[in-house]
């Protein structure tokens, strides 16, 4: 059963835009959240994270929101650039469990269109 | 640091085959993980290791995959026999728990092994 879902496959959007990619999560006990960017023929790298205890975290252009009660998190990107054209991976673990186990989803395709 | 590295990059194979995917993680590094991705499921983890120690396998989907990691600085992951649903990018993955963390449970993937059963 996926715990993590990224209900939207794909998202295009303008450069100079916002992009908001959504995440949703089942498990309550999932109490830190990361995102992950991953281009073409290369392996996922970290963008940003989120602990339960905030919610909201910034980086540059990137920021993410965690909304526990709806166990649902979102990334802000603005404005979108042409090399923010990548797949998306919502991940999420428990700091509670041992060390290792994050939760993917499916990713969501992000085009940036001049 | 040459960060993780995976061979072979791409595998075509015919169904019945044998195939080894290899990873060596980063140096110092004391987990590592084998990820499968899929369209329908995107990435799912396959199994983990503490210190070349298997913890978790529950995600090897059959007992035609086994993973090893013989020493800390190599790991395999073999599928016999292969069958067209195995098709897939296989990633690997290393992470440290210890030292100076700054994000949690931050994992480093490698660039992945394109394999294709036909």
């Amino acid at each position: 059963d996926q715990q993590v879902k990224q209900n939207s496959p794909s998202l295009s959007v303008q450069e100079g835009r916002i992009s908001i990619l959504n995440c949703d999560y089942t498990n309550s006990m999932f109490d830190y959240f990361l995102w992950y960017k991953k281009y073409p023929a290369e392996g996922p790298t970290f963008l940003i994270s989120i602990s339960s205890i905030k919610d909201k975290n910034e980086d540059g252009r990137f920021t993410v929101f965690l909304n526990k009660s709806a166990k649902h998190l979102s990334l802000h990107i603005v404005p979108s650039q042409p090399g923010d054209s990548a797949v998306y991976f919502c991940a999420a673990t428990m700091t509670t469990d041992s060390w290792g186990k994050l939760q993917f989803g499916a990713g969501t395709q992000v085009v940036v269109t001049p | 640091d040459a960060g993780v590295i995976q061979s072979p990059r791409h595998e075509v194979t015919e169904m019945g085959q044998e195939v080894t995917l290899r990873c060596k993680p980063i140096s110092g590094h004391d987990y590592l993980f084998w990820y499968r991705q899929t369209m329908m499921r995107g990435l799912e983890l396959l199994i983990y290791f503490n210190n070349n120690v298997p913890i978790d396998d529950s995600g090897m989907p059959e007992d035609r995959f086994s993973a090893k990691m013989p020493n800390a600085s190599f790991s395999t992951l073999k599928i016999q026999p292969s069958e067209p649903r195995d098709s897939a990018v296989y990633f690997c993955a290393s992470s440290s728990a210890s030292g100076r963390v700054i994000v949690y449970n931050e994992q480093f993937f490698g660039p992945g092994t394109r394999l294709t059963v036909l």
